[in-house]
């Protein structure tokens, strides 16, 4: 039941965008999104938690189309401090009570080169 | 958001000995959760820990290993017990929401 991210790995320069994609087999009650940079924790993005919901921070974006069980993130206009492994971790629906349990995809690698 | 404190935020441990892992926080909340990340892996839960009942653990790990103990609403503490080189990990605890703390680095020789 680990989702399913695409692609692997994404290599950009700078200025350019990418869409990372997070698919599940299950109902979804909520998507986190997460970036990690090499030896440091998670850093939380953002979470959605209705169907068809888009969320924004500055110049990344997420959706959520619950009847795909779906959430693709878009980063705009990338920055060299967008580059880490993207995660997203999925709660599944528990008859709409939220229980904070994640499991999360295998991470998309984004390099952001000058 | 509520903030943790985790500690120690690395060790190099000797195989067959053990380590607990703490993580405070600064305000009271109901469920915990312990993750353990492996070298260049995702993220694994471990296991969920309430207060005042025993942790529920996922699949694959027990509570010999990872005894877990949460004795108040604020805090929280994972044992990796008997260590061999294969429990060289990140273990991370959170909050049910999206707050991490900020790792433990485990290496065992």
């Amino acid at each position: 039941q680990q989702p399913v991210q695409s692609p692997q790995a994404v290599i950009l320069r700078e200025g350019e965008d990418a869409v990372i994609n997070c698919s599940s087999s299950k109902a979804l009650y909520s998507v986190h999104w997460y970036r990690q940079k090499h030896g440091e924790a998670p850093v939380f993005l953002m979470i959605l938690l209705k169907g068809g919901e888009q969320k924004g921070h500055e110049k990344i974006s997420a959706s959520f189309n619950e009847k795909k069980q779906q959430s693709s993130l878009y980063l705009t206009a990338s920055q060299l401090s967008y580059s880490g492994t993207y995660f997203c971790g999925t709660e599944l629906n528990a008859g709409g009570t939220s229980y904070g349990k994640l499991t999360f995809g295998q991470g998309t690698i984004l390099t952001v080169h000058p | 958001s509520a903030v943790i404190s985790q500690k120690p935020s690395r060790d190099i441990c000797q195989r067959g000995t053990s380590l607990t892992i703490q993580c405070q926080v600064d305000s009271q909340v109901t469920m915990m959760f312990w993750y353990r990340q492996q070298p260049g892996q995702s993220l694994t839960l471990i296991a969920t820990a309430n207060q005042g009942s025993e942790a529920t653990y996922e699949s694959g790990f027990v509570i010999d290993k990872f005894p877990i103990s949460r004795p108040n609403l604020t805090f929280s503490t994972l044992t990796v017990s008997n260590m061999s080189p294969e429990d060289s990990s990140i273990y991370l605890c959170s909050l049910a929401g999206h707050t991490f703390g900020s790792g433990t680095r485990l290496t065992v020789v």
